[in-house]
């Protein structure tokens, strides 16, 4: 499984949208990136995926360099509510059951107001 | 909320003592999966369960065992309890052969502490 590498801590203020970046250098074709975050006290949160195409939904947008060895998960307008610490997980697609997920230590983001 | 419920929230044992841990998956899901969450580490893979059967396992001794019910609810059990068996004991539930290998609903977790 590939070894992805993300800053321990970021800033946002408030409104403004936060871009956090991840480096997946060694990611393989059948890795998909997919990025969860944990807000101080609860369990992670799934939030988008990806393999090769960005891809936006409702929490998230999720762009994937073209060479796959990095990609930046972007929150628009980040609010308080979005401090927490955000995951970025390379997970293989072998089919079958759900395959496990490593986390490293993410990366800290903290809104300010 | 993610309908994925954990009992209890939180727990004391003694070194040495037995624990289990219960989590109810989402309804629809047939995988569960344990995780063990260190103070300021990401959680660590324990095992996961599809279709009553262990079907992959972490870094842990023997003494993590577990078990998936008919109705996909889980347990995680914890003999001879260390100091270091204290953590965020997080369950996650998913559905195995959909389109999202990795998409998983977490619960909130039991906080277990060892004195």
């Amino acid at each position: 499984d590939a070894k992805t590498t993300q800053p321990p801590s970021m800033d946002c203020a408030e409104g403004r949208a936060a871009n956090l970046p991840c480096n997946h250098s060694t990611i393989s074709g059948n890795e998909y990136v997919y990025w969860y975050r944990q807000i101080h006290s609860q369990g992670p949160q799934y939030i988008i995926h990806g393999l090769k195409n960005n891809e936006t939904n409702e929490m998230a947008s999720l762009i994937i360099t073209e060479d796959r060895k990095s990609s930046t998960l972007i929150l628009p307008h980040a609010t308080l509510r979005d401090t927490a610490v955000y995951y970025c997980i390379a997970v293989p697609n072998y089919g079958g059951a759900t395959n496990k997920l490593i986390f490293g230590t993410g990366t800290l983001l903290a809104v300010q107001p | 909320e993610t309908g994925v419920t954990q009992s209890p929230t939180h727990l004391i044992k003694t070194r040495g003592q037995q624990v289990t841990l219960r989590c109810s998956s989402q309804s629809g899901h047939n995988t569960v999966s344990w995780y063990q969450q260190a103070l300021g580490q990401g959680p660590q893979f324990i095992f996961q369960y599809y279709r009553e059967e262990e079907n992959g396992r972490g870094n842990f001794p023997p003494r993590f065992s577990g078990l998936q019910f008919p109705n996909y609810s889980s347990e995680l059990n914890v003999n001879a309890l260390e100091l270091d068996d204290s953590a965020l004991y997080l369950c996650a539930s998913s559905l195995s052969g959909g389109a999202s290998v990795g998409e998983a609903f977490f619960g909130q977790g039991t906080r277990l502490t060892v004195v």
